[in-house]
């Protein structure tokens, strides 16, 4: 039973380029969430999405950023035009019931690098 | 305005020694608060939840107390080992089912 999975793992990008995060949650779980790790940092919330719908992106930049989460296939971030500032550990987490009231099962991180 | 304080200075501590760690918070009223386990350049593992009406609870040598009147979890680990050292995070479910993590507080075993 694979846990959960991002790639890539690791993700340079030149200011101004477009940086895509993908997730795919552990089997059974449909429920996905993404949060940003500055260094030296606490995780903070970013997106909670459920199959084919954003449930609370109230942590999410407005602009800039955005998440989906298709019938079919893994979970996207999307960074368009990074700054500098993105540059961060992104974690995506899954669980297999609503909320946060079970443990939530944290993938590996992508670590987006802005040069 | 809501908050979750860790200890941000990293807690140096003897083999086999009990650490305790504090993760205070104010302006929440959570249903239940729980302690993850990060270790450099991977995401954080679920250790133990514990609900408001639950004083402790226990897990191997972990231990968490949770005081709703002091606002207050303390995280205990009996008789630690090197092994345990790493970055622990406590969290409370916010309004809207997500979770806020505490900044986290770095554990550090000698042996």
């Amino acid at each position: 039973n694979a846990g959960v999975m991002q790639n890539p793992r690791h993700l340079v990008r030149r200011r101004g380029q477009e940086a895509r995060l993908r997730c795919s949650p552990m089997k059974g779980h449909s429920h996905v969430y993404w949060y940003r790790q500055l260094p030296e940092e606490g995780l903070k919330f970013m997106v909670y999405l459920q199959k084919e719908n954003i449930i609370d992106e109230s942590g999410m930049p407005k602009e800039r950023f955005s998440a989906e989460f298709p019938k079919e296939g893994p979970s996207i971030l999307r960074i368009q035009q990074v700054v500098r500032g993105d540059s961060a550990a992104y974690f995506c987490a899954s669980s297999p019931e609503r909320g946060g009231q079970n443990e939530q099962f944290f993938g590996p991180g992508t670590r987006l690098t802005v040069l | 305005s809501q908050k979750i304080e860790q200890n941000s200075e990293a807690l140096n501590i003897q083999e086999g020694k009990t650490a305790t760690l504090t993760c205070n918070y104010t302006n929440y009223s959570p249903a239940y608060l729980q302690w993850y386990r990060q270790d450099p350049g991977r995401g954080p593992v679920f250790l133990l939840l514990i609900r408001e009406n639950e004083k402790e609870k226990r897990k191997e040598r972990l231990k968490v107390t949770f005081d709703t009147t002091l606002k207050q979890s303390l995280f205990h680990i009996t008789a630690s080992q090197p092994a345990d050292s790493a970055t622990y995070l406590c969290a409370l479910k916010a309004a809207g089912n997500k979770l806020t993590f505490g900044g986290g507080t770095r554990v550090l075993v000698k042996p």
